[in-house]
């Protein structure tokens, strides 16, 4: 079974920077981690999930939610097994749980429409003065 | 507030059935079949239970189902145990840059 954990959560001031991590373990059936799209999807606690971004299996494409403005970006190491966020210009608004999510398996340009099949527990941003 | 809209909260008793909605608009529901069902417990992270308007993730009940018609996908749960009480958030993918829409959630409470 995947597991995924995510780490770098902070109380930070607005207008600043964070990154978060996520790494993964546990992959079977000779699969690895580079052969999966990996997203970040926040959660104010108790409200809704918020798609963040997403990352195809190589880094070579990235998406971004409209609300991002340019402000995050998405970055892998597969060697690492591990998937980032950095977090710039932060907003009081960016406050929730990140979660990093896996991709379903699809194997090529699908990518961007596969649900979220695996996901960590999350890692909690705080953006107040 | 949401993209894609759901009831706040359904309940039901053990054995019954119960239906959630989650109605979108043809940019994202009703454009395509990329629509999925998570279940979260409070505290946990979200599960994927459907996918694809209708394909049950492994591992999944059956009793977990999916459909959809025009702007509105629904996931029906039958026989209903007590288990089941949790939140449930739709999922669309959507033709703007934004890839991905959620519903605000739906609260099932088993009676």
């Amino acid at each position: 079974e995947v597991h995924l954990v995510e780490s770098g959560g902070v109380v930070v001031q607005p207008g600043g920077s964070l990154r978060l991590s996520c790494t993964a373990s546990g992959f079977t059936y000779g699969f690895t981690f580079g052969d999966y799209a990996m997203n970040w999807v926040r959660q104010v606690p108790g409200k809704g999930l918020e798609w963040v971004s997403l990352i195809n299996w190589n880094g070579a494409g990235t998406h971004y939610a409209d609300f991002v403005e340019g402000r995050f970006t998405i970055s892998r190491d597969n060697s690492k097994d591990s998937l980032y966020l950095q977090m710039n210009s932060l907003r009081p608004e960016d406050t929730a749980l990140y979660y990093c999510a896996r991709g379903l398996y699809c194997g090529g340009d699908c990518y961007v429409r596969q649900p979220f099949d695996s996901w960590g527990q999350g890692t909690l941003v705080t953006v107040s003065s | 507030q949401s993209a894609l809209t759901q009831p706040a909260s359904v309940s039901g008793s053990p054995g019954q059935s119960i239906t959630i909605s989650c109605t979108g608009t043809s940019s994202d529901v009703g454009g395509h079949d990329y629509v999925s069902w998570y279940q979260q417990y409070p505290g946990k992270a979200p599960k994927l239970l459907i996918y694809d308007v209708s394909n049950r993730h492994s591992g999944i009940s059956n009793r977990f189902s999916g459909s959809k018609s025009a702007n509105t996908a629904s996931l029906t749960i039958s026989s209903l145990q007590a288990e089941d009480e949790a939140d449930y958030f739709c999922s669309s993918y959507t033709t703007s840059s934004t890839l991905w829409a959620f519903g605000g959630g739906t609260r099932l409470t088993v009676l």
